[in-house]
Order: C-alpha cells, then sequence, then structure tokens
C-alpha cells in the first residue's frame, strides 16, 4: 500500500521562473493539503482541495495555485518564483470512505524547491 | 499562531524514556491533540493522537491531563533512531477541516 507520493524530490529554479509539483496520496484517501516548510521552521498550510475544488486557504498570495484532478491526485503550481519561495513543500493526505473527522495526514516526503 | 508551545530542545539518553511536554490551554473541546515526529529531510511521521483518554500505540503514549491544557509524549526506550523534531498539534473541527497548524516543534537528540 503506497502511501503519499511526490514529484520531483528536487527541483532547481530561476527568479520569475514558474514551477508544478504533483502529489498522489495515499490510496483510499479523498483530500489533499499542501504545506510550505522554510528551513529550521513548521510546516504552514497552504490550501486543501477536496472533490477538486480548493476548500480552505492559508495566508498565500494568489501565485499559488493548485488542482486536484479525478484520481485525487493533486498539483501545486507557483509562480513568478521568489527567493523566499525556496522551501520544503509537502503534500498531505486524509479522508476517505474510512475515516473519520479526527484521522491523521499522511505526509509525503516533500519536493525541495530552491530558486536562484 | 500555533495552539501549542512546546520546549525547543531535549536530550534523552539512549534506552532511558523521553518524555516530551506539550502546552495546549487554549485547547476546545473537541480538538485533539497530535504528535508527528521529522527525521531530517522527510515528511512528517504520523505518532500518535488523542482526544482526552491516554492512548499508547507501538511507537509511544500519549497522557493527556485531565484538564486537556497539556500533553505528553512518551518514548519508552528511546534509540538514536527517534533523534528527531516532534511537533504536538491541535486541530478540531468537522469532517473536511484537515488544516493543522504546526509549531516549531522539539529537537530531541537521543544520546548513545
Amino acid at each position: 500500500d503506497a502511501g503519499v507520493t511526490q514529484s520531483p524530490t528536487h527541483l532547481i529554479k530561476t527568479r520569475g521562473q514558474q514551477v508544478t509539483l504533483r502529489c498522489s496520496p495515499k490510496s483510499g484517501h479523498d483530500t489533499v493539503s499542501w504545506y510550505q516548510q522554510a528551513l529550521g521552521q513548521g510546516p504552514q498550510f497552504i490550501f486543501q482541495y477536496y472533490e477538486e475544488e480548493e476548500r480552505q486557504r492559508g495566508n498565500f498570495p494568489d501565485r499559488f495555485s493548485g488542482h486536484q484532478f479525478p484520481n485525487y491526485s493533486s498539483e501545486l503550481n507557483v509562480n513568478a518564483l521568489l527567493l523566499g519561495d525556496s522551501a520544503l513543500y509537502l503534500c498531505a493526505s486524509s479522508g476517505g470512505r474510512r475515516s473519520s473527522y479526527n484521522s491523521p495526514l499522511h505526509f509525503g516526503n516533500g519536493t525541495r524547491l530552491t530558486v536562484t | 499562531d500555533a495552539k501549542t508551545t512546546q520546549p525547543t530542545s531535549m536530550d534523552c539518553a539512549e534506552g532511558r524514556a523521553a518524555n516530551l511536554p506539550c502546552n495546549h490551554s487554549t485547547i476546545s473541546g473537541n480538538e485533539y491533540v497530535y504528535w508527528y515526529r521529522q527525521i531530517h529531510s522527510q515528511g512528517p511521521q504520523y505518532i500518535i493522537h488523542g482526544l482526552k483518554n491516554n492512548e499508547t500505540n507501538e511507537m509511544a503514549s500519549l497522557i493527556i491531563t485531565e484538564d486537556r491544557k497539556s500533553s505528553t509524549l512518551i518514548l519508552p526506550h528511546a534509540t538514536l533512531r527517534d533523534t528527531a523534531v516532534y511537533y504536538c498539534i491541535v486541530r478540531g473541527g468537522t469532517a473536511g477541516t484537515y488544516k493543522y497548524i504546526f509549531g516549531t516543534g522539539t529537537r530531541l537528540k537521543v544520546l548513545a
């Protein structure tokens, strides 16, 4: 039973470019959340997708956008990259028919984005 | 802002119990306490969660005070592989509100 998988594992981009990160949720999960983790900090919530719609959003600018596909996988897009966007981007999945509202999130190992 | 406060760092001797405290004095009645750990450059790993009763699984025990304003994660026999950052998170709400608010966690160092 595969857990949450993310791709790519590492990425280097230049300021001003755009990037797309991908996430496949744990089998049976239908909700995907994205988090940004700067060096030495705890993860910060970006947004959550359920039924292909953005359901909750954290304090991130519109440069951060996402998408969820019918198979529950998700993408995180960041436009006009800034040096400060360098971070570990984590995907977490949850939900599904076997879950309850207190079921824990399951995290992937993240994508390390470096903006130069 | 995070709803929890934790010590910045702790050391523990290998083979001894590691007791990691967490303060969540503003916790609401329907909010659960979750513990995760993060080993360098990996994603957070779920450890345990609870509402008001003490919980135990194969990884750890969670002790929640009667007033629910604080909790302690116990790793009964710490090993070097338990060296990690441990996060205590409070989350509640209804189905679909799975947002976690992380603090800066406790950096546990297990010493040989």
